[in-house]
């Protein structure tokens, strides 16, 4: 099965900086790749996710970015605030047709330090 | 609209006994998945259920079983409680169906917390 890892674990960064988080995944087939943040308390919530027909996504201070040949894709969180600081999490899947089913990485813990 | 709803938020449960956690999804949505989460292995896939159907499972031993009913709400079930099964479990909704290549996102409760002594 597919199997997804992020590095680093935990990341510190300034308030007003760049954070990145890099995850790979092994299974070529994998077309699918979520990222979620998670609060203490919560559950994982959806902040942005990309598709292998594409390769870079942004949504405001959040932008995805995608490598097929080296399966790897990567988080990138500019202009980070304190609300930032979470526990992120990478997935990947090879979607449609009823596969619900996510592989996650393990989670980077960010925290972001005004 | 109303997020995906687990029940209860915390459970302690003595091991041997089992135990029943319920999840009530998005309105509309009939994709129920459950996921376990623990600090050592992640967040691990259980199954999902699609119109009161499994149509996937994990790893997991048949002590986890789930159900869905006809309004979509989903139940899941530990037997045989063991130490190791405290965990955070989560539920996600989805409004994927059977005729799309593309799957609309999971959408996650914030989970029921089983504590095993």
């Amino acid at each position: 099965g597919e199997n997804v890892e992020q590095h680093p674990s935990t990341l510190s960064v300034q308030e007003g900086d760049s954070a990145v988080i890099k995850c790979t995944y092994s299974d070529s087939a994998s077309n699918y790749f979520p990222w979620y943040k998670q609060e203490l308390g919560k559950g994982p919530q959806l902040i942005i996710d990309i598709r292998s027909n594409v390769g870079e996504k942004k949504d405001q201070r959040i932008a995805v970015t995608l490598n097929k040949t080296a399966k790897h894709f990567s988080l990138h969180i500019t202009e980070t605030q304190p609300e930032d600081s979470a526990v992120y999490f990478c997935a990947a899947t090879n979607e449609g047709y009823g596969n619900n089913r996510l592989a996650f990485g393990k989670g980077n813990q960010v925290v972001v330090i005004p | 609209k109303a997020g995906v709803t687990q029940t209860p938020r915390y459970l302690i449960k003595t091991r041997g006994q089992q135990v029943t956690l319920s999840c009530s999804p998005i309105s509309g949505h009939r994709s129920v998945s459950w996921y376990q989460q623990t600090p050592g292995q992640g967040l691990q896939f259980l199954f999902e259920y699609f119109s009161e159907t499994q149509r996937n499972k994990g790893n997991f031993p048949g002590r986890f079983s789930g159900r869905q009913f006809s309004n979509s709400r989903s139940e899941m079930n530990v037997s045989t409680l063991e130490l190791g099964d405290s965990a955070l479990y989560l539920c996600a909704s989805s409004l994927t169906g059977q005729e799309s290549s593309y799957n609309s996102p999971l959408h996650f409760g914030n989970g029921t917390r089983l504590t095993v002594t």
